[in-house]
């Protein structure tokens, strides 16, 4: 099947400090790429998205970017707290027989130390 | 707001048997999913439900059944429970596949097999 391959599997920062994640994929088909936030207990929630008319999205300490050409986009957080500690999974959309599946990458477990 | 809920939150089953898990969503939601996570494999899809009575295999549907018995309800069968197998298994849901993409997930079935 499809993959989306997410890097680092583990990612340990200093408060204050920023955090990256970046994925690749593989179909150029694929128009849109949401980011989950998994914190210890609880269930994944999509906490910043973009799409493929994109390359640049921010919001609230989140930035992402998305390269189309070479198939890869990242999630950045700047200034990181304690409750940014989570798992954290990239995804993209591809198409699937006249419909639509989101595939997951492999998760980065960010910890961010005080 | 609505709410996803699964059913059990915790399953230990035996070798060879057959399980089953349940979800339910109250957002009247058209797609609904199901998901395994592993530890260091992320969120995979096993089979997903456009709409009511519809089902469509994801990329490890081998070894489950599915069945989405009315729009707020999709259940998942494990044909045969693999001996020390663990993982959790998320329902999710979405308002439709052609536009919304947001996934809303469900807290998770955790299953053990003895």
């Amino acid at each position: 099947g499809e993959q989306v391959e997410q890097l680092p599997s583990i990612l340990r920062v200093q408060e204050g400090s920023s955090a990256s994640i970046n994925c690749t994929y593989e179909n150029s088909a694929s128009n849109y790429f949401p980011w989950y936030k998994q914190e210890p207990g609880e269930n994944p929630k999509l906490i910043i998205d973009i799409r493929s008319n994109m390359e640049r999205k921010q919001t609230q300490g989140l930035i992402v970017l998305l390269d189309k050409k070479a198939k890869r986009f990242s999630l950045h957080i700047t200034d990181t707290q304690p409750g940014d500690s989570a798992m954290y999974f990239c995804a993209a959309r591809k198409a699937s027989s006249g419909s639509w599946q989101l595939i997951f990458g492999s998760g980065t477990q960010l910890t961010v130390m005080p | 707001g609505g709410i996803i809920t699964q059913t059990p939150k915790f399953l230990i089953g035996q070798e060879g048997q057959k399980l089953t898990l349940k979800c339910q969503q109250n957002f009247n939601h058209d797609t609904m999913y199901w998901y395994r996570q592993d530890s260091g494999k992320g969120l995979r899809l096993i089979y997903y439900s456009i709409t009511e009575n519809d089902l469509q295999k994801g990329d490890l549907s081998e070894g489950y059944d599915a069945s989405r018995e009315k729009k707020s309800s999709f259940s998942l069968t494990v044909t045969s429970a693999q001996k020390n197998e663990m993982a959790v298994f998320l329902c999710a849901s979405s308002i439709q596949q052609a536009s919304a993409e947001t996934l809303y997930f469900g807290s998770g079935t955790r299953l053990t097999v003895l």
